[in-house]
C-alpha cells in the first residue's frame, strides 16, 4: 500500500461542533504531517509528528488538536472553529525528518467548510 | 528564514512550446530540492527530486549552484501538464526545522491548445 488515506473527503461543521479528521498510511513511515491549504495557495505546515511524538507545532490555534495514536494513524480534532478555518486539510507522511531527505507522500485531503 | 522562491504565479504557454518554471533557493551548501505537482482534483505528489536526476513525464530539473536555481523544464508542453507546481527543499537539508517543510508559493501552469 503506497497511499495516504484521509477521511472524510468532505466535512461541513458549525462553529460549535466537534469533529475529527483522520489519516492513515501503511508505508512504514515514521513521520506524519498536517498541512492546511487555501485555494490557489501552497500548503501551510501545521503539525509534524516524528516517531509518534509531536515535534513541530507551527503556532496553530488550540482549536486544532492533533493526535498520533500509533505509527500508522494521525488525527486532527476540531473544536470551535471559525469560518476562516475553511480549507483543504492535507495529511502527509515520510520517512522520519532527516532520513535520506525523504519526500512527502500526500493524501487527497479533507475539504472542510465551517458555517 | 531560508526559503525557496517561485517568481511566477502564473505561466501560460501553447501546446508544443517549451516550458520553464523557475525556482531559486537561498540555502548555502549543497541543497536537496524537490518539485511537487498538484493536478486538478488530484493529490499533491512528488514530480521529481534533484538527487535522482530522473526525467518524469518529460520534465527535468537541474541544480545550478552558481545561480542558486532549480528550474523545472520540459521541451514540448502537453495539455495534461496543466497543474500547480511547487518547489520545496528537503527537511534535512534546511536544518531540520519547519523551513524544510515550507513550499514555494507555486506556479500555476496553463497549457493552451
Amino acid at each position: 500500500d503506497t497511499e495516504v488515506t484521509q477521511t472524510p473527503k468532505h466535512l461541513v461543521m458549525g462553529m460549535t461542533n466537534k469533529k475529527s479528521l483522520k489519516c492513515e498510511q501503511h508505508m512504514g513511515h515514521r513521520a506524519m504531517y498536517w498541512y492546511k491549504q487555501k485555494a490557489k495557495k501552497p500548503p501551510e505546515l501545521m503539525f509534524v509528528y516524528s516517531y509518534e511524538k509531536l515535534s513541530i507545532n507551527e503556532s496553530v490555534p488550540s482549536r486544532f488538536s492533533p493526535e498520533c495514536p500509533n505509527s500508522s494513524l494521525l488525527n486532527l480534532h476540531l473544536h470551535a472553529l471559525q469560518p476562516e478555518d475553511s480549507a483543504l486539510y492535507l495529511c502527509a507522511s515520510s520517512q522520519p525528518p532527516g532520513y535520506n531527505n525523504s519526500p512527502l507522500h500526500f493524501g487527497n485531503g479533507t475539504r472542510l467548510t465551517v458555517t | 528564514a531560508q526559503r525557496v522562491t517561485q517568481p511566477e504565479k502564473l505561466l501560460s504557454v501553447f501546446k508544443g512550446a517549451p516550458v520553464e518554471l523557475k525556482c531559486n533557493y537561498s540555502y548555502s551548501g549543497s541543497p536537496e530540492l524537490f518539485w511537487y505537482v498538484q493536478y486538478s482534483r488530484q493529490r499533491l505528489q512528488l514530480l521529481l527530486r534533484h538527487i535522482s536526476r530522473e526525467s518524469i513525464k518529460g520534465f527535468t530539473a537541474d541544480l545550478n549552484k552558481g545561480e542558486t536555481s532549480f528550474h523545472l523544464k520540459k521541451p514540448f508542453a502537453q495539455e495534461e501538464d496543466s497543474a500547480m507546481y511547487y518547489c520545496a527543499p528537503s527537511f534535512m537539508y534546511s536544518g531540520g526545522g519547519a523551513d524544510g517543510l515550507t513550499f514555494g508559493k507555486g506556479t500555476h501552469l496553463i497549457i493552451q491548445p
